[in-house]
């Protein structure tokens, strides 16, 4: 079965550093998402991605954040200069369309130090 | 703003009894609904979805979720639960109109007693 595949599953930076969280979605989905789930809180939306840019981005992903599809099957987040409050669980997710469900990778957990 | 709330933190059941998880949400009109579940140290997995028509939906691993519009509610269930089924659950709500991202409630952790 397809499925979402991230890299690192645990990454452990100094504050300050940049970090590139990886991904690779389902092949034949058009729409890639990042989330974020800070221990203990609510899964939150970072951004949404097609058709080569943004479609949508929420007020957490300011302009410390980025994402890229460098190539077809890569999907990435920076982060340029980690916080200590950046620590989390990072979520990537694809989607066929708009109107489907999303699929979720296995997370990246980020911690700061 | 959409909003979705699971008024339960931890729930604990016994192994073969039944489970009922509750899932409110806000919304302007009806949204997409989802259910995920998160076992420790995995993602999160679809376990069912409501997106039209018949309001009682069926999930994987015997998960069922009835959506109710008068009461703005997504409730999961399950008949008999095994201790498998010990992980947290996510009710999920994503707009239709367009609107890509899912807005997620705070989570129940499920425990099951055996």
């Amino acid at each position: 079965e397809p499925e979402v595949t991230q890299t690192p599953s645990h990454q452990v930076t100094q504050m300050g550093q940049e970090v590139i969280l990886r991904c690779v979605p389902i092949s034949n989905h058009l729409y890639f998402y990042w989330y974020r789930q800070i221990l203990g809180q609510k899964v939150e939306f970072l951004v949404s991605f097609y058709n080569n840019e943004i479609s949508e981005k929420s007020e957490i992903f300011d302009d410390q954040f980025s994402v890229e599809r460098p190539d077809g099957s890569n999907f990435t987040l920076k982060i340029r200069s980690t916080k200590l409050e950046d620590s989390a669980m990072y979520f990537c997710a694809s989607s066929e369309d708009m109107n489907t469900e999303a699929f979720f990778g296995q997370g990246t957990r980020l911690t700061v130090v | 703003a959409q909003s979705v709330t699971q008024p339960d933190i931890h729930i604990t059941v016994s192994e073969g009894a039944s489970l009922e998880l509750r899932c409110n949400y806000s919304y302007g009109a009806t949204p997409y609904l989802f259910w995920y579940v998160q076992s420790p140290g995995q993602g999160l997995q679809l376990l069912l979805k409501y997106f039209s028509g018949d309001t009682l939906v069926q999930g994987i691993k015997g998960f069922e979720a009835e959506f109710k519009r008068s009461q703005s509610s997504f409730n999961l269930r399950k008949p008999s639960v095994h201790w498998s089924d010990a992980a947290e659950y996510f009710c999920a709500v994503k707009g239709n109109q367009g609107a890509q991202k899912l807005v997620f409630g705070q989570g129940t952790r499920l425990t099951i007693n055996p």
